[in-house]
């Protein structure tokens, strides 16, 4: 089945500091990835959409600044935590669409960021 | 845009009883509705989908009903296992396009021994 890698699955970090997260889809090629974020006991929270070769679509009121998102292949896309704080510790979740049209997402294991 | 109502978003079973979880969407042009299972601190994973053109399907243990003229869909889970504990998520899309998936804020299921 179709597998999608995400990378680290979880990070600690100082305040200040920018942290990337990886989204590969494996044995699939991926024309749509999806970010996400999660907190506890919450559901996904959909952060962007991201198109290979094209800027990512944010979801109102996500800062596009403060969340670098790269689409530059059709099996990676990256989502850059620029200039972390605190308030952006999260579980943060990616997942892809096959570019054949298939409706099924599937999804990263995740990355559990804290920021300290 | 779309808009998924989950319910409950607790529920707490005995062993070998039946779970129901419903969900109501609000766009007609949904024709896609998977079931997610998410355990904690792991990526949810699709349990069972529906499409518009089906009623009713069914995995073992696992069903999921769609209505679409009251655009409500649900899924049951008979025979309850400790195991089935999770959070559930129900979602809604319109296939083609950019797909982008509607969650409904989950279902915390426990399942007692």
């Amino acid at each position: 089945g179709a597998v999608v890698s995400q990378h680290p699955s979880w990070v600690i970090c100082k305040s200040g500091t920018s942290v990337k997260i990886e989204c590969r889809s494996l044995d699939f090629q991926a024309t749509t990835m999806f970010w996400y974020r999660q907190f506890p006991k919450q559901s996904l929270m959909l952060m962007a959409t991201s198109n290979e070769g094209s800027k990512a679509t944010y979801e109102q009121g996500v800062e596009k600044d403060k969340f670098l998102i790269n689409h530059a292949s059709l099996t990676l896309s990256t989502l850059t935590v620029t200039s972390a704080h605190p308030e952006d510790s999260s579980f943060y979740i990616c997942s892809a669409r096959d570019f054949r049209g298939l409706t099924e997402a599937f999804f990263g294991q995740g990355t559990r960021l804290t920021v300290v | 845009g779309e808009n998924v109502e989950q319910h409950p978003s607790t529920l707490s079973v005995q062993e070998g009883d039946s779970a129901v979880i419903k969900c109501t969407y609000s766009d007609s042009a949904s024709n896609y509705f998977p079931w997610y299972k998410q355990e904690l601190g792991k990526r949810p994973q699709l349990i069972i989908d529906i499409r518009s053109n089906v009623g009713e399907k069914k995995d073992q243990r696992i069903a999921v009903t769609l209505n679409k003229t009251a655009k409500h869909f649900s899924l049951h889970i008979t025979e309850t296992q400790p195991e089935d504990s999770a959070v559930y998520f129900c979602a809604a899309t319109a296939s083609g396009g950019s797909y982008i998936p509607t969650f409904g804020r989950g279902t915390s299921l426990i399942v007692h021994p």
